[in-house]
C-alpha cells in the first residue's frame, strides 16, 4: 500500500509569491492534517480536513489555507510568502473509524519550502 | 492543552534497551498517550499509543504508570536505525476533531 505522498519535495519561492502544496493520503484514508516544522518552533499544527470540511485549525494567519477534494487529496496554499514561512510542511492522513481518540496518523516526507 | 516533558537527549548502546521517559501530569482521564519518532529529513513515524494499560507491538513497548502521570517507551534492542527524535504526545481533542501537539522531544543517539 502506498504511503502519504507529498509534492513537490523541494520548492524555492521569493517573498510575496504564493505557493500550493499537494498531499495524497493513503488509499481509504479520509482525514488529512497539515503541520509546519521549523528549527525554532518545531512541529506545529496547521489544520485538519475530513470529508472536504475543515474541522480543526491551528494558530496561523489567514495567509495559510487549505482544502480537501472529494477523493481525499488535499492542498494547502500560502499567499504573500514571508521569509519566516521557510519550513518543512508535513501532511498526515488517518483512517477514522478506529475511534477518533485512538487513530494513528501517517505522515508523508514533507515539502521543504525555502523563501528567499 | 495537555503538556509533556521529556529529556532533551539520551544515548544508548546498540543492542541494549532504550528507555525513554515522559511526564504528562495534566493528562485527562480519556486522553491517549502517543509516541512518534522522526528520523532526520523524514516525516514523523507512529510507534505506539495507549490509554492506561501497558501496550506492546513489533516496534516497542509502552509502560504507563497507574496514575497516568508518566510513561516510558521501551525499545527492547536498539539499533543504529533507531537514532531519531522521539516525541511523547497527549492528544488534544475538541469534539470530534483532534490535533497532535508536539513538544521538543528526546533526541536518542544509538552508538556502537
Amino acid at each position: 500500500k502506498a504511503g502519504v505522498t507529498q509534492t513537490p519535495r523541494y520548492l524555492i519561492k521569493t517573498r510575496g509569491q504564493q505557493v500550493t502544496l499537494s498531499c495524497s493520503p493513503i488509499s481509504g484514508h479520509r482525514s488529512v492534517s497539515w503541520y509546519q516544522q521549523t528549527p525554532g518552533q518545531g512541529l506545529q499544527f496547521l489544520f485538519e480536513y475530513f470529508s472536504e470540511t475543515q474541522r480543526n485549525k491551528g494558530n496561523f494567519p489567514g495567509r495559510f489555507s487549505g482544502r480537501q477534494f472529494s477523493n481525499s487529496r488535499s492542498e494547502m496554499n500560502v499567499s504573500t510568502l514571508e521569509l519566516g514561512d521557510s519550513a518543512l510542511y508535513l501532511c498526515a492522513s488517518s483512517l477514522p473509524g478506529q475511534g477518533v481518540r485512538s487513530e494513528k496518523l501517517f505522515f508523508g516526507s514533507g515539502t521543504q519550502l525555502s523563501v528567499l | 492543552d495537555a503538556k509533556t516533558t521529556q529529556p532533551p537527549s539520551m544515548d544508548c548502546a546498540e543492542g541494549r534497551a532504550a528507555n525513554l521517559p515522559c511526564n504528562h501530569s495534566t493528562i485527562s482521564g480519556n486522553e491517549y498517550v502517543y509516541w512518534y519518532r522522526q528520523i532526520h529529513s523524514q516525516g514523523p513515524q507512529y510507534i505506539i499509543h495507549g490509554l492506561k494499560n501497558n501496550e506492546t507491538n513489533e516496534m516497542a513497548s509502552l509502560i504507563i504508570t497507574e496514575d497516568r502521570k508518566s510513561s516510558t517507551l521501551i525499545l527492547p534492542h536498539a539499533t543504529l536505525r533507531d537514532t531519531a527524535v522521539y516525541y511523547c504526545i497527549v492528544r488534544d481533542y475538541t469534539g470530534t476533531a483532534s490535533k497532535l501537539t508536539f513538544g521538543t522531544g528526546t533526541r536518542l543517539q544509538v552508538t556502537l
